[in-house]
Parts: structure tokens; sequence; C-alpha cells
């Protein structure tokens, strides 16, 4: 199945650091979502996002929907320790359709 | 409390068993979905449900099956046609589209002896 193409794949930071992630398609969506995901857990669903150039934050999280509603960025500020773990995109491409694709996830370490 | 329930939260099964995975949720969501997750990977589709007595394929449904007689239940049958079962399944529910965020359970991991 189709896969988005989410970057970095993974990265080191210091605590106190800003993080930025994308995700990017092929394809047009309509809807994206971003997960986080600790180890041996479900993702947990941190910001939705349902109109181009829409952006919404979400505590020290804040995500966009691109213009050309083929990417979607996210970024946290002033990373701390506990964000440590996996983040996924997820976008949807037909209104009509309940499916997502998923993203590869971003794999995040916070060194204190 | 609302939310998602898998059981169990850990399964293992030998060679040639079919196994059954849980799902429940108490959001009156319409919609369920379970997903397989492998190590270092993405989350793929297995089958997802749009209402009661109704479920459409997603990427991978070779090997497993699905019922939905309950609103609130949507398991997953792991078949020994299913070549590399072991995994972490997921489970999801949304409202009705087009704003259907999906919300995940806490997950099976499923180990093939």
């Amino acid at each position: 199945g189709q896969q988005l193409n989410q970057s970095p794949q993974s990265m080191f930071i210091q605590e106190g650091e800003d993080v930025s992630m994308n995700c990017t398609s092929s394809s047009i969506f309509n809807t994206w979502l971003w997960y986080k995901q600790d180890p041996g857990e479900g993702p947990v669903l941190l910001i939705a996002l349902y109109k181009a150039g829409e952006l919404t934050s979400n505590g020290r999280l804040t995500a966009q929907f691109g213009i050309t509603r083929k990417d979607s960025f996210l970024n946290i500020s002033a990373s701390i320790p506990s964000d440590v773990g996996i983040y996924f995109c997820a976008g949807q491409g037909s209104s009509g359709t309940y499916k997502y694709i998923f993203g590869t996830g971003t794999r995040l370490k916070v060194l204190a | 409390d609302g939310g998602i329930t898998q059981s169990p939260k850990y399964l293992f099964r030998k060679e040639g068993q079919n196994v059954t995975l849980s799902c429940e949720q108490n959001l009156n969501h319409d919609a369920m979905y379970w997903y397989r997750q492998d190590p270092g990977q993405g989350l793929r589709l297995i089958y997802y449900s749009q209402i009661v007595n109704d479920f459409q394929k997603g990427d991978i449904a070779e090997g497993y099956s699905v019922s939905r007689e309950k609103k609130e239940s949507f398991p997953l049958t792991v078949t020994s046609a299913q070549k590399n079962p072991t995994a972490f399944y997921l489970c999801a529910s949304s409202h009705r589209i087009p704003y259907n965020e999906q919300f995940f359970g806490p997950g099976t991991r499923l180990t093939v002896l």
C-alpha cells in the first residue's frame, strides 16, 4: 500500500531545542493527522488538520496543513525528555473515504 | 471513562492455530479499524468497518478475518493462513467522515511460537 514520505527518520536533540518534522505525498489530502507513539503503546492523536493552510497548536506542538495539500509539518518547541517517542503523520485523500495513509514515523530522542 | 480496549495485551500462539483479538469501544463511534505494525514500520490497514454488519478489506487482508455484529465490537481473527502473524496489532475507531480522526487502543502483541 501507499505510504507517505516522512522526514527525518530519526533525530537526536538537546532538551530545550525546537524540533521540526514533515510529511509529503504525491497525492492531495483533505485531512492530516499527527500522532505520538510510545514503545509498546497505541498512537495518541496530537493534532488534526482539515483545511489547506490551517495552523493548529496543542501546547508546545504546532502543526500546519500545507497550502499545496500535499504536505504537513509538525513543530515541537522547547523539547523535554517526555517528548521521546515516534511521531506519525496520517493523510486522508478523499472526502468520501474512511482510509488513512500513514507515514513511516520520525523517532525522536531527547538528550537531557 | 470513554475509550478503546484491546485484549489481551500479549498473546502467544502455536503455528497452525487461529487466534482472535478483541477490540471494544464505548465512544459511540461508527467506524472501526484494524492495523498491523511491524518493528520500525508504519501502520498498515488490515480491515475497516464503516457500520455494523459491513466491513471492507484494507491493504493486507489476506490471512485475516473480521466481524462487526455490534457497534461497540470489532474482533479480528488471525488465521493459520497468515504467513507472518507475529506483529503488534492496533485497533482504532472514529466518527463518520469527514471528521473521522482515528483514536487508537493500546494494542495487542501477537507472537507465534
